[in-house]
């Protein structure tokens, strides 16, 4: 079946420090990937998504790039900020279905 | 415009309990899914709706968990006899369209099962 890998469980840096969370997953076709972000106490909130093979999504500074050789779309930020201290989740959706196969999530804890 | 609400945000049982989850998703909204999301994991699918019709239910435990949308706009997630097992966030999300748009998810109801 469909799944999403995420290999750093925990992240944690100091402000303005560079970003990366990888994501890699496994499904047939061709998925459309998507990143969400959960604050505590609140629901998953969609960040962007990208559809197509060297599609790039972004949203509030943060991006990520569809590589389906690679079969990744890592999470990547510039300079953190103490504010984006969160839960990060990688996701997919295989061809025309409308159900999101989750990661197991990246808590990410930044540093004033 | 209006988010995802839940209610009730919060759930305390003893196993062999009956509890029910409610979810008024955004207007306009033909697609609503229910995800059960255990501590520290990421949300997992039990049931999705396009308007009234269940789509994919493989997930939900069909001997003690139900899932309605009787006119395609609000939804009832049940659970009939509860387990220790069943402690975790249930999530309710709605989205316009198929699989490949954003999914917009409420608060939560996060249920303990003692």
């Amino acid at each position: 079946g469909d799944s999403v890998t995420q290999t750093e469980g925990q992240v944690a840096l100091s402000e303005e420090d560079f970003l990366t969370i990888h994501c890699n997953y496994s499904a047939s076709g061709y998925p459309a990937l998507f990143w969400y972000v959960q604050y505590p106490g609140e629901g998953p909130q969609f960040l962007f998504r990208a559809s197509r093979d060297k599609e790039k999504g972004s949203s509030r500074g943060f991006e990520a790039t569809y590589n389906k050789e690679a079969t990744s779309f890592h999470l990547q930020k510039a300079s953190v900020q103490e504010s984006d201290s969160a839960v990060y989740y990688c996701a997919l959706s295989a061809n025309a279905g409308a159900k999101l196969t989750f990661g197991g999530g990246t808590r990410l804890t930044v540093r004033p | 415009e209006a988010g995802v609400t839940q209610s009730p945000r919060y759930a305390v049982l003893q196993e062999g309990q009956a509890v029910s989850f409610w979810c008024d998703p955004i207007s306009g909204h033909d697609t609503l899914y229910w995800y059960q999301q255990p501590r520290d994991q990421g949300p997992q699918l039990l049931v999705y709706f396009r308007d009234e019709a269940v789509i994919d239910n493989s997930q939900l435990p069909s001997d003690r968990f139900s899932a309605v949308r009787p006119k395609g706009t609000n939804s009832t997630l049940k659970i009939q006899s509860a387990k220790q097992g069943d402690t975790a966030t249930y999530l309710c999300a709605s989205s316009f369209g198929g699989g490949k748009y954003e999914q917009y998810f409420g608060p939560g109801t996060r249920l303990t099962v003692l």
